[in-house]
């Protein structure tokens, strides 16, 4: 159990383009996700937080306007850069705070390269 | 904030023996360290937690020691095996739960056959 998904798993697109990123928790219910940015042979650096039917709470410096965050229900998150440029190519990873776990599960990552 | 160093940034050991990777955490009320193994191009995951009204945690071939006087935890895997080579991520919460986590910025372990 405690298995969340990220679609999709690699994207390449166009500067000035935007990139929809999905997380799931596909076997329980998250009140909270959280979507970290990692860059290579570097650490999760956290982006935001984002909690089920209200705001994202943004960490100092990502620009809230650029990166886009919607939990919409209790077991998806989406992040969405807008306007791509080349220095947003990363590796996107969301997690899942399991209910009563008190532990974050990981999704597999998302590989964006921007063009 | 929570500010986390974690030490090596790379170690290499061979099979069999024992690796060590300290972390210093700087918010005496941290109370929640977990680790997390990470292979290439994989997600996070947590292998071992401790919390701060426990000075030791065991779990097979892994442990986790915390001084919270002097503010460190550390990570011992015993018996090292080639499977183990990854990059390990320690990190410490404030809220004593896995929620608003800093991470620490890695080690890379290399266990040779």
């Amino acid at each position: 159990g405690a298995v969340v998904s990220q679609h999709p798993s690699r994207v390449i697109c166009k500067s000035g383009t935007s990139v929809k990123i999905e997380c799931r928790s596909l076997d329980f219910q998250a009140t909270t996700m959280f979507w970290y940015r990692q860059f290579p042979k570097q650490s999760l650096m956290l982006m935001a937080t984002s909690n089920e039917g209200s705001k994202a709470t943004y960490e100092q410096g990502v620009e809230k306007d650029k990166f886009l965050i919607n939990h919409a229900s209790l077991t998806l998150s989406t992040l969405t850069v807008t306007s791509a440029h080349p220095e947003d190519s990363s590796f996107y990873i969301c997690s899942a705070d399991r209910r009563g776990t008190d532990t974050q599960y990981f999704g597999p990552g998302t590989r964006l390269t921007v063009l | 904030g929570e500010n986390v160093e974690q030490h090596p940034s790379t170690l290499s050991v061979q099979e069999g023996d024992s690796a060590v990777i300290k972390c210093t955490y700087s918010d005496s009320a941290s109370n929640y360290f977990p680790w997390y193994k990470q292979e290439l191009g994989k997600r996070p995951q947590l292998i071992i937690d401790i919390r701060s009204n426990v000075g030791e945690k065991k779990d097979q071939r892994i442990a986790v020691t915390l001084n919270k006087t002097a503010k460190h935890f550390s990570l011992h895997i015993t018996e090292t095996q080639p499977e183990d080579s990854a990059v390990y991520f320690c990190a410490a919460s404030l809220s004593g739960s896995a929620r608003q986590l800093t991470f620490g910025s890695g080690t890379q372990l290399t266990v040779l056959p």
